[in-house]
């Protein structure tokens, strides 16, 4: 019952460098999401995929690129990594968009100094 | 616009009930969500509601929302130790072409022994 796998689970960065984060989820999902969560806040998103193929910007895609591989695997990648980058990214799918209920990853915590 | 807003912290005795409180501010159909999140781990999805229903029961979990005030509320049973996390509550939109959930900034539950 993997689910939904994010790798990895801790990454330490220094400004500047680059950074891809993966995702995979084994429930033949059609849509799936990008959200980050920083401290007394709620999840945001950053990029969503509705289908195989598709990607769209979410609330906050500024600094991110995202590439649905295929339909399993969809990855986030920090160009050039900046401290107000620094937070918890989760990643998610659901059967479609919308109405779906969504399935989350565990996470992975991202620093950068 | 649309708007989730919850309390921060709740903080009760093992055994007594609990009652999450959420707003949104919304007026548009919606289906509406409780998360919980554990340490260190992802959003697990509890129960979700649609906007023309006024109370679904799960075991437990009773949810309840009134629609004319835009409020939901979770509540928990016989709360145990186990059920101490971070509670998020989320919509989603039929209407508007909204891809992915609103999320609020989660109410942190405390369950005394």
């Amino acid at each position: 019952n993997a689910g939904v796998t994010q790798t990895p689970k801790f990454q330490v960065l220094k400004t500047g460098q680059s950074m891809t984060l993966q995702c995979a989820q084994d429930m033949n999902h059609n849509s799936m999401y990008w959200y980050r969560q920083d401290p007394g806040m709620g999840l945001r998103l950053i990029y969503y995929s509705a289908s195989e193929g598709t990607t769209d910007k979410g609330e906050v895609p500024n600094g991110y690129n995202v590439s649905r591989l295929n339909k399993r695997e969809f990855s986030l990648r920090l160009e050039s990594a900046a401290p107000s980058q620094t937070s918890v990214y989760f990643c998610a799918s659901s059967e479609g968009t919308g109405i779906q209920p969504q399935h989350f990853g565990d996470g992975t915590r991202l620093s950068i100094l | 616009g649309e708007d989730v807003e919850q309390s921060l912290f709740l903080s009760v005795r093992e055994g007594d009930s609990s009652v999450i409180n959420c707003t949104y501010t919304d007026s548009s159909s919606t289906y509406l969500y409780w998360y919980k999140q554990e340490p260190g781990a992802g959003l697990q999805l509890l129960t979700y509601i649609f906007s023309n229903m006024d109370m679904k029961q799960d075991q437990r979990l009773t949810v309840l929302l009134n629609k004319k005030d835009k409020h939901l509320s979770l509540r928990i049973a016989d709360t145990q130790t186990g059920d101490s996390a971070i509670y998020f509550c989320a919509e989603t939109l039929l209407d508007t072409g909204r891809r992915a959930l609103t999320f609020g900034s989660g109410t942190r539950l405390q369950v005394q022994p």
